[in-house]
């Protein structure tokens, strides 16, 4: 089966860093993506992990863990703008399967 | 320049009518992709396509869905008899090439109603 679990909500606070944890299970697995989507929009590209290890862009980072088969999106200096949906994707071969994403509500 | 569009971006119609929704990728876009998302839910995966060439659609619920792309541009996803389960936002993505690590970049979606 593919199952990808993360978060359904949580509350951060500005200025403040914020780890979203992703599960998944996969028998195909070629690399983890995470997607930002605010309310009403669509998802737009964060970050992409192939290899285990920590990639860091900026505020945002992403982590994974193959074997374990882990991930976590951190955001750091939280920002009001951050409030949105963090949609966690695996892919295997032509697929991307998605999470039901964890929503993020940041508050002064 | 220009991002995926659709259209039309709202659709509502009566249940057993059939529908069709257009996706304009990027141009110069290889791979296309097909999505279904219910509210509070991540994009559910429907259908792919390389160029013309739909090279999976193992995610279409049932035969009264499909989809084709037949220039390798622009693709339409079509619903026959449609349901009122069949209501969601439908989005399409691109990207530049056809591999797995490549970023997909998504429309704004079409909102189906099913009355």
């Amino acid at each position: 089966g593919q199952n990808i679990d993360q978060p359904t909500e949580m509350t951060a606070t500005e200025g403040a860093i914020v780890q979203i944890n992703c599960t998944y299970q996969t028998s195909g697995f070629n690399g983890l993506f995470w997607y930002q989507q605010h309310a009403g929009e669509a998802p737009t590209f964060l970050s992409y992990n192939v290899l285990d290890g920590l990639e860091e862009k900026g505020r945002f980072s992403s982590f994974l863990s193959r074997s374990k088969g882990y991930s976590y999106l951190l955001l750091k200096e939280l920002q009001m703008k951050d409030s949105a949906s963090y949609l966690c994707a695996h892919t295997g071969g032509f697929k991307t399967i998605f999470g039901a994403g964890t929503r993020l509500f940041v508050k002064a | 320049g220009a991002g995926v569009s659709q259209s039309p971006r709202y659709k509502v119609t009566k249940r057993g009518q059939d529908v069709a929704l257009r996706c304009d990728p990027i141009s110069g876009h290889v791979s296309l992709y097909w999505y279904r998302q219910a509210l509070g839910q991540g994009p559910e995966f429907l259908t792919y396509f390389n160029y013309e060439a739909q090279q999976d659609k193992s995610g279409l619920p049932n035969d009264r869905f499909s989809a084709e792309r037949p220039e390798g541009s622009i693709s339409t996803l079509t619903i026959q008899r449609t349901e009122q389960r069949d209501s969601a936002m439908y989005r399409c993505a691109s990207s530049l090439l056809g591999g797995p690590e490549e970023t997909q970049y998504f429309g704004p979606g079409t909102r189906l109603l099913v009355l």
